[in-house]
């Protein structure tokens, strides 16, 4: 099984700076495999990213990812208000089948 | 668009058998293409891949549930179901159903989860 070890647990910054939020893998990831959610206390998670870069529908440029192997990020480049979040990193591959999450990183308001 | 709803009952005691519901609307799990997955948000840690099931009726669960899961399709209703078997208290979260595309490199594993449900709360408790 592949763990995900997300960092920092908490970041605290304000509105208008950038966020970079780490996903370590413990083995390389296939292809890629590596998606990132947004949740917000009582919703569902939101899918942001999958393929490690690929932005999902309808979500705003001021977010993108990057790596490969083990080493993955997603940043922020400006935050909004309603970008304070948890954020998880999610790796799909055969190991095990539909994957492993990261614990979670928690981005809160400076 | 599309939805998922999961509907379940709220509250099951311990070593009974807990079920949900998903009902899927603006996709057809008989369509082809996606894996019906169940995840949960287990309270103070993160979220658990349960399982996934795909319209055949082909599964992928967690090895760490897989000995009291059971998944299931209803294609005359568009929707799925989860049932865990022997629960504890350690099974309490919130459940979410989600649609996850089905990857197209050989593998045809389940892959991103692209659309979630809002989930529903199940505490575990005498």
């Amino acid at each position: 099984e592949i763990i995900l070890t997300q960092s920092p647990g908490t970041l605290s910054l304000s509105p208008g700076e950038r966020a970079t939020l780490s996903c370590r893998a413990s083995q390389s990831v296939r292809s890629n495999y590596l998606a990132w959610y947004q949740q917000i206390p009582g919703q569902a998670p939101r899918l942001l990213i999958f393929g490690a870069s690929s932005r999902a529908a309808g979500i705003p440029d001021r977010f993108s990812g990057s790596g490969s192997g083990t080493d993955f990020t997603l940043t922020i480049s400006r935050l909004e208000p309603e970008d304070f979040a948890v954020y998880y990193c999610h790796q799909y591959t055969n190991s095990p089948p539909g994957g492993t999450f990261g614990q979670g990183s928690k981005l809160e308001i400076k | 668009q599309v939805q998922l709803q999961e509907s379940g009952p709220g509250l099951a005691k311990p070593s009974q058998t807990l079920s949900v519901t998903c009902n899927v609307s603006g996709d057809s799990i008989n369509g082809g293409g996606s894996y019906w997955s169940w995840i949960r948000l287990l309270p103070g840690k993160g979220l658990e891949w349960i399982g996934s099931i795909y319209f055949s009726g082909r599964t992928y669960y967690n090895p760490s549930l897989a000995s009291r899961l059971s998944m299931s399709v209803d294609a005359s209703k568009n929707s799925f179901s989860l049932k865990l078997s022997s629960v504890t208290a350690a099974d309490t979260a919130v459940y979410y159903c989600a649609r996850a595309p089905m990857g197209r490199d050989g593998y045809n594993l389940p892959q991103y989860l692209d659309f979630w449900g809002p989930g529903t709360l199940i505490t575990v408790s005498s």
